[in-house]
């Protein structure tokens, strides 16, 4: 069974431009969330989508979107980089995601499966 | 406010040396603790779900437990391939019918021939 895939690798970009990441989940997985890492901040949540519905967000900017396919294939776009936003965006996939209780009430073996990651340097 | 902290920030072993990490929250509503192992370069990788106080799970070197405030993950007699990342990560509930995960800083792991 194919992982989760993200592309691009590694990014370069300037202060003001914008970016779209994508990310492929492991077939079958309806469930994306994206995280943000960087060295001072560690692992934080951006969003998740699941059936192409965002139904939970972290404390992002409104300059951090996303969207899901009908595929499940998820893109993330961050409008106006600054130099903040330089960090290692991953994604995760799962078949119920971050909400057991939408599947019966029990997270009976519920984990995420990780990307590699985007590295972002915004310049 | 939902928090989780993990201690000590690096661990340096020597192999062999058995150790453990902590990992502490403060939650409202947990629906479960997970620990992920990350090496540089890659995204974290998936080792155990805890959901109750009591808990326990085993993998080959590595134990995890979970008690109403903290987890532990054990790490009994080290190798080098052990050296990476250990994150932990809280799946709480969120304000409003989703649950929220909240991830922990991390604890750098390096063991020592």
């Amino acid at each position: 069974k194919a992982g989760v895939t993200q592309t691009p690798r590694y990014l370069i970009k300037t202060r003001g431009q914008q970016v779209t990441l994508s990310c492929s989940p492991i077939s079958g997985h309806r469930s994306v969330s994206w995280y943000q890492q960087t060295p001072g901040q560690g692992l934080q949540f951006l969003f998740e989508y699941f059936s192409e519905t965002q139904r939970n967000k972290g404390n992002f900017p409104g300059r951090f979107s996303g969207r899901q396919f009908s595929n499940s294939r998820s893109e993330m776009n961050v409008s106006t980089l600054e130099l903040g936003d330089s960090a290692l965006y991953l994604c995760a996939s799962s078949s119920t995601g971050l909400s057991p209780l939408m599947v019966g009430g029990t997270a009976t073996n519920e984990k995420l499966f990780f990307g590699s990651g985007t590295q972002l340097s915004v310049l | 406010e939902d928090q989780v902290t993990q201690s000590p920030e690096a661990l340096r072993l020597q192999e062999g040396e058995s150790s453990s990490l902590n990992c502490s929250y403060t939650v409202s509503g947990l629906r479960g603790l997970f620990w992920y192992r990350q090496d540089p370069g890659k995204g974290p990788e998936f080792l155990f779900t805890l959901y109750s106080a009591g808990e326990e799970k085993e993998k080959e070197r590595l134990k995890a437990t979970l008690t109403k405030k903290e987890s532990f993950l054990h790490i009994t007699a080290p190798k080098p391939e052990d050296s990476a990342t250990y994150l932990c990560a809280v799946l709480s509930e969120g304000e409003t019918s989703y649950d929220k995960v909240i991830f922990g800083p991390g604890t750098s792991l390096s063991v020592i021939p």
